[in-house]
């Protein structure tokens, strides 16, 4: 049960979009299409922005995408703004009904 | 409104037992699978535990395995997590979590767990 690999940090200035890598194993992430994505602001208790590697939940804007392929998936935010600063996990399940985060990635809109 | 909220949390020695519950309001608790996640300060989550609807099966984290076990209460609407034989590296923030689709829908606020000397 190893944490997916996140890159630590991502930036862009505001309009413009940054993308966030995920990659596991055949054994979660390129085993099913059970990725999710989300965003947790300091302090606060993490969001689901992206399920099932590309489903957006209501309320959540069409500016965060999701993709997959292989094994690493991938969180696209468009159109940065300010708000989007903040903490991104991926997730996925895992083999045994198991699930998986990632290491975190950090979003600075500059 | 859909709501989940923790409690039980708290300080306690190396070795020693602790509680978590979580209670549902707003949605059909019964009908959804549930998860523990919880977060080391300053560090990422961590998935916990898994607990299928009517809490005939759950699966553990290797880390928590034998230890930690998951249940749940439906006509009390609560979910639960007993932590035994605690550890330092126990200490962190334990959420729960509504599995929807294999992904985690609705989060709680949060309870504080530190195991310290």
């Amino acid at each position: 049960q190893s944490a997916l690999t996140q890159p630590p940090s991502a930036s862009g200035s505001p309009g413009q979009s940054v993308t966030i890598s995920c990659t596991g194993t055949s054994s979660d992430v390129g085993g099913y299409n059970y990725v999710s994505w989300y965003q947790q602001h300091p302090g606060k208790a993490p969001k689901l922005m992206i399920f099932e590697v590309s489903k957006r939940p209501s309320g959540v804007p069409d500016r965060f995408s999701g993709s997959k392929s292989g094994n690493t998936a991938s969180l696209t935010v468009s159109g940065l703004q300010a708000e989007d600063e903040a903490d991104y996990y991926c997730s996925s399940y895992a083999r045994s009904n198991n699930c998986v985060f990632g290491t975190g990635t950090k979003v600075t809109v500059l | 409104e859909v709501q989940l909220v923790e409690s039980g949390g708290g300080l306690v020695q190396p070795g020693g037992s602790l509680r978590l519950s979580c209670a549902a309001s707003g949605f059909t608790f019964s009908s959804y699978w549930m998860h523990w996640v919880r977060q080391a300060p300053g560090k990422g989550l961590v998935w916990v535990s898994r607990i299928n609807s009517d809490g005939s099966s759950s699966t553990h984290a290797d880390s928590v395995k034998g230890r930690f076990t998951i249940s749940r209460d439906n006509a009390k609407n609560t979910l639960y997590l007993q932590m035994n034989s605690l550890r330092v590296e126990d200490t962190a923030v334990y959420y729960c979590a509504r599995n929807y689709n294999n992904a985690m829908d609705v989060w709680g606020q949060g309870t504080t767990v530190t195991v310290s000397s």
